[in-house]
C-alpha cells in the first residue's frame, strides 16, 4: 500500500526562524512529488519535484528530493506570519506510459508563525 | 479565468438524504478528481476521471458515485448520506504530457455536514 508520511505534524516558530518540513514516501512506480500550501481553503501549488538532488527555489521557500532514500524536504527561511498554513506533500505514480494524477497525500504539517 | 469552481460551498444534510456536488473547470483539462479531507488525514481520492464519459474509483469510493457527461463538469453524488461522510470535499483538475503532470488545480472546497 502506498504511504506518504509528513513530519512534524505541527510546528510553532517565531518570525525570522528557519523551518524544515519532511516528507517520506513508499510508493510504487514513483513519478513526482508535489508540495502544496493550504490556508483554510484550496491547496495552492508550491513545487513539483521529479529528479533527485535538484533544488527548486521560490523566494524564501526551497525544496529538494532524494529518491534513493525516498524523502523530500521543504525549507522556509526568514519565516513570516503569512507562512502560517498547512503544508501538504503528495506523490504521483506512473501508470504505464502515463500519469493519471492520482495523488497520495501525507497528513500535512501545521505551521504556526508567531510575530 | 475562474479555474475550478465548486458548488455549493456549504451544505448540511440529514442522514439518508441525497445530494450532488458540482465541479466545473474552464481550463480544458482532461483529468478531474474528487478528494475528501478529514482532520489529521490529508486528502484522500474518492473518484477520478481521465476524460469525458469515463470515471474510475480512487482510494475511498464507497458511498459515492460520479459522472462526467461533459469535459468541463465532474459531479459527485451521495445517494444516502451518512455522518461518516461529514468532510470537506475538494475537486481538482489537471492535464498531462506523457508521464508529466501539469496544471494541477484545486477548487475552493465544499464543507458538508451530515447530521
Amino acid at each position: 500500500e502506498d504511504k506518504v508520511v509528513q513530519s512534524p505534524l505541527s510546528l510553532v516558530v517565531h518570525e525570522g526562524d528557519t523551518v524544515t518540513l519532511n516528507c517520506s514516501y513508499e510508493v510504487t512506480n514513483f513519478r513526482s512529488l508535489l508540495w502544496y500550501k493550504q490556508e483554510k481553503k484550496a491547496p495552492t501549488f508550491l513545487f513539483m519535484l521529479t529528479s533527485s538532488g535538484i533544488e527548486k527555489k521560490s523566494g524564501r521557500l526551497s525544496s529538494i528530493l532524494d529518491n534513493k532514500e525516498l524523502f523530500s524536504i521543504l525549507n522556509i527561511t526568514a519565516t513570516q506570519t503569512g507562512d502560517s498554513a498547512v503544508y501538504l506533500c503528495a506523490v504521483d505514480r506512473r501508470a504505464g506510459g502515463t500519469s493519471y494524477g492520482k495523488l497520495t497525500f501525507g497528513q500535512g504539517t501545521i505551521l504556526t508563525v508567531h510575530p | 479565468n475562474a479555474g475550478v469552481t465548486q458548488t455549493p460551498k456549504f451544505r448540511v444534510l440529514k442522514t439518508g438524504q441525497s445530494m450532488t456536488l458540482l465541479c466545473a473547470q474552464d481550463m480544458n483539462h482532461e483529468y478531474m478528481y474528487w478528494y475528501r479531507q478529514d482532520p489529521g488525514m490529508g486528502l484522500r481520492l474518492i473518484h477520478y476521471s481521465v476524460g469525458e464519459g469515463t470515471t474510475a474509483k480512487g482510494e475511498v469510493p464507497d458511498g459515492y458515485n460520479v459522472s462526467r457527461l461533459k469535459k468541463q463538469n465532474f459531479l459527485l453524488g451521495l445517494e444516502s448520506a451518512a455522518p461518516s461522510q461529514t468532510s470537506v470535499y475538494f475537486c481538482a483538475s489537471s492535464y498531462n504530457v506523457g508521464v508529466r503532470l501539469y496544471g494541477y488545480t484545486f477548487g475552493s472546497g465544499t464543507r458538508l455536514t451530515v447530521v
